[in-house]
């Protein structure tokens, strides 16, 4: 089984600041990690995705990600925010027997001040 | 641009109604999910069908949830009678592979 653990429901960030956003997986077999984002009323979008090649991806919009094993962690990057990135962001992953199967923390809602 | 498609975009509905949303995906998408969105639970999976087989449907009430794929280009998910719990927004998602998922934009229910 698998599952996801994404740390603070909330996080506030000013307009230019770093944006961090905490994700930690357990996977009994190599996983494939994946953030989401969700805008109001709307469907999710893919930001980018980690399936075994190199451990920091790129994704859409300037975000990153870095798959850590030691630390079983996939944490989301983005140097300076913009205020289009207020939006509601999910960590994903798939592993073990769950063929295609996505199991979703329960998401970090990111707030960006002017 | 092809992108999953979902109606009704929104349904309100009495307990005890049946309700019927449907899913487009993807053309040449061979593996289609169903997501259930609430605040309390987040997302979860209620089944997915690969090649229009249903590979799990273990997330999904089964007294009253019923999820098809009558062919390639539809999937429908069932609920009767609803319920208000069964308020949430429902989202289809279609892969043509193992990891990437298209979601579509949802149905958002409201049971009264």
């Amino acid at each position: 089984a698998q599952s996801v653990t994404q740390l603070g429901s909330h996080v506030s960030v000013s307009e230019g600041a770093l944006v961090l956003l905490r994700c930690n997986y357990s996977s009994s077999v190599p996983p494939y990690l994946f953030w989401y984002v969700q805008y109001p009323n709307q469907g999710l979008q893919l930001l980018l995705k980690y399936t075994s090649a190199a451990t920091l991806v790129k994704g859409i919009n300037g975000f990153e990600a870095e798959f850590k094993k030691s630390e079983t962690s996939f944490h989301l990057t983005k140097p300076s925010a913009h205020m289009s990135d207020a939006a509601e962001y999910f960590c994903a992953v798939i592993g073990g027997t769950s063929y295609g199967k996505l199991t979703f923390g329960q998401g970090t809602i990111l707030t960006v001040h002017p | 641009d092809a992108r999953v498609t979902q109606t009704p975009r929104h349904k309100v509905t009495e307990m005890g109604q049946e309700v019927t949303m449907r899913c487009q995906p993807i053309l040449g998408h061979n593996t289609v999910f169903w997501y259930r969105q609430t605040m309390m639970q987040g997302l979860e999976l209620l089944a997915y069908f690969r090649n229009r087989a249903p590979l799990d449907d273990s997330g999904m009430p089964k007294d009253r949830f019923s999820a098809e794929m009558p062919d390639a280009t539809l999937a429908t998910l069932k609920i009767q009678p609803s319920e208000p719990r069964d308020s949430a927004v429902y989202f289809c998602a279609s892969t043509p592979d193992t990891d990437t998922q298209y979601f579509g934009p949802g149905t958002r229910l409201t049971v009264l």
